[in-house]
């Protein structure tokens, strides 16, 4: 089985709705992260967090949420989609004091 | 922002032939990574090469840090077309353990 899993892996929504994006891991790692990847533009970071009580934005947050609801689930909210939120959107962790990430298969958005 | 800017932004060669991609940046480091990614997959890590180091290998990858240009470099020898990916490298600035990624190399390997 992977070792981060991304649910779901596809998803068509309008503008408006809201939607979650969820990430579960099987490395025991204390750090996860979301990043948000377009053509041309390589990966964004979105939210990170460093333990279950630590959440910091990233590069790109407005018009995002997330929930660590434990050390091994992380989820992305948008609250109201809109269209430029389209994207490839990707979950990452990594060990504590470890600089490696390792990804998830992503999941791909797109707003109407 | 992106700290990393990979060149070129894409590569076309045939099979057996080396490939070899750029990576600049524009603060002091900590370390640099290079990453794989097939198309519309997650990012597999491939090397990670600190500081003080000039060159790392692994397998039949090459990587070389140049702190003072700023800059790495990734060889990849005798290539093969299940190399066909994007290569990205990220970068670690002191006192963070968040690589910042740079917008990628395409690689397209012909058999």
């Amino acid at each position: 089985d992977a070792d981060v899993t991304q649910t779901p892996r596809n998803r068509i929504t309008k503008t408006g709705k809201r939607i979650m994006l969820e990430c579960s891991q099987t490395k025991g790692h204390d750090r996860m992260y979301w990043y948000r990847q377009d053509p041309g533009l390589g990966l964004r970071l979105i939210y990170y967090s460093f333990d279950v009580k630590d959440i910091n934005k990233g590069e790109i947050s407005d018009g995002y949420s997330v929930s660590r609801q434990a050390q091994a689930k992380f989820s992305l909210s948008l609250e109201s989609a809109i269209p430029n939120q389209t994207a490839l959107y990707f979950c990452a962790t990594s060990g504590r004091n470890q600089e490696t990430q390792y990804f998830g298969p992503g999941t791909r958005l797109l707003v109407l | 922002s992106q700290q990393g800017e990979e060149d070129p932004q894409a590569l076309s060669i045939q099979e057996g032939e080396n490939a070899t991609m750029n990576c600049s940046y524009k603060t002091s480091i900590n370390n640099l990574q290079w990453y794989r990614q097939n198309s519309g997959r997650g990012l597999v890590h491939l090397i990670l090469i600190r500081s003080n180091e000039r060159e790392k290998h692994s397998g039949r990858l090459r990587v070389t840090l140049d702190t003072s240009k700023k800059s790495s470099s990734l060889l990849i020898t005798a290539s093969r077309a299940a190399d066909t990916a994007s290569y990205f490298c990220a970068t670690v600035r002191g006192g963070s353990y968040i690589p910042t990624f740079g917008r990628g190399t395409s690689l397209i390997v012909h058999p």
